[in-house]
């Protein structure tokens, strides 16, 4: 496609379900990451894949959290037992592999997650 | 670790008027520096950036230069326009770690009046 797409856009889910939501980046583009968006509040770093490869997941808030990419394009995050605090904008970024260490990373629109 | 601190909004201006949106940053080794602006409904996209000491970044009327005397990297722009109204986020980068990460400021709203 065009841009990176996620899905869902938005997702209630209850406390103590497990959700997943979904990156297309854009196509050809090796690096993905996923940040975490809290109301009023900057992204934060979540996970970095490079192809398949997850080469960085210090920044997943507790062991709930887990994300994969297992053909090197299409991403899933997966929250575990859903919390309240786990309420956020969850987004999606990839990069080329020319615009690797310039810093220019395209994003997605957001999953929105509310737990009730 | 690294970390960047942008002032709060919202900042309301009226049209053609003069903006200045304050961004310092901590960082341990020698980083890039980016705006990236969120309009509504729309992802983040990049505005601007300067990689290194003194470099000025440019983008539709934006400036912002990389003072890494005061750490740094204001944006600026002479005479904003309704359509420039949205969040700005400051953010840096050791290019040298992780690919592309980025570490983000909290943003600033910025609503512009006709």
């Amino acid at each position: 496609g065009a841009g990176v797409s996620q899905s869902p856009r938005y997702k209630v889910a209850k406390r103590g379900q497990d959700v997943a939501l979904r990156c297309d980046p854009i196509s050809g583009h090796v690096s993905l990451f996923w940040y975490q968006q809290a109301l009023g509040q900057g992204p934060e770093f979540l996970t970095y894949f490079q192809n398949e490869a997850q080469l960085d997941k210090s920044g997943l808030p507790s062991d709930r959290f887990f994300a994969e990419r297992p053909e090197g394009s299409v991403s899933t995050l997966k929250i575990q037992r859903t919390q309240q605090e786990d309420s956020a904008v969850y987004l999606c970024a990839s990069s080329s592999f020319l615009a690797l260490n310039t810093g220019e990373l395209f994003f997605g629109e957001g999953s929105r997650l509310t737990v009730l | 670790g690294d970390s960047v601190t942008q002032m709060e909004g919202p900042v309301t201006l009226s049209e053609e008027a003069f903006l200045t949106i304050n961004c310092t940053y901590t960082a341990t080794g020698y980083p890039s520096l980016f705006w990236y602006v969120q309009y509504p409904g729309e992802g983040l996209q990049l505005l601007l950036k300067a990689t290194k000491a003194d470099d000025k970044g440019s983008n539709k009327g934006f400036e912002a230069t990389y003072r890494k005397e005061t750490t740094s990297f204001h944006l600026e722009k002479g005479s904003v326009q309704v359509s420039d109204s949205a969040v700005y986020f400051c953010a840096l980068s050791d290019l040298n770690n992780a690919g592309n990460m980025l570490t983000f400021g909290g943003g600033t709203r910025l609503m512009v009046k006709p």
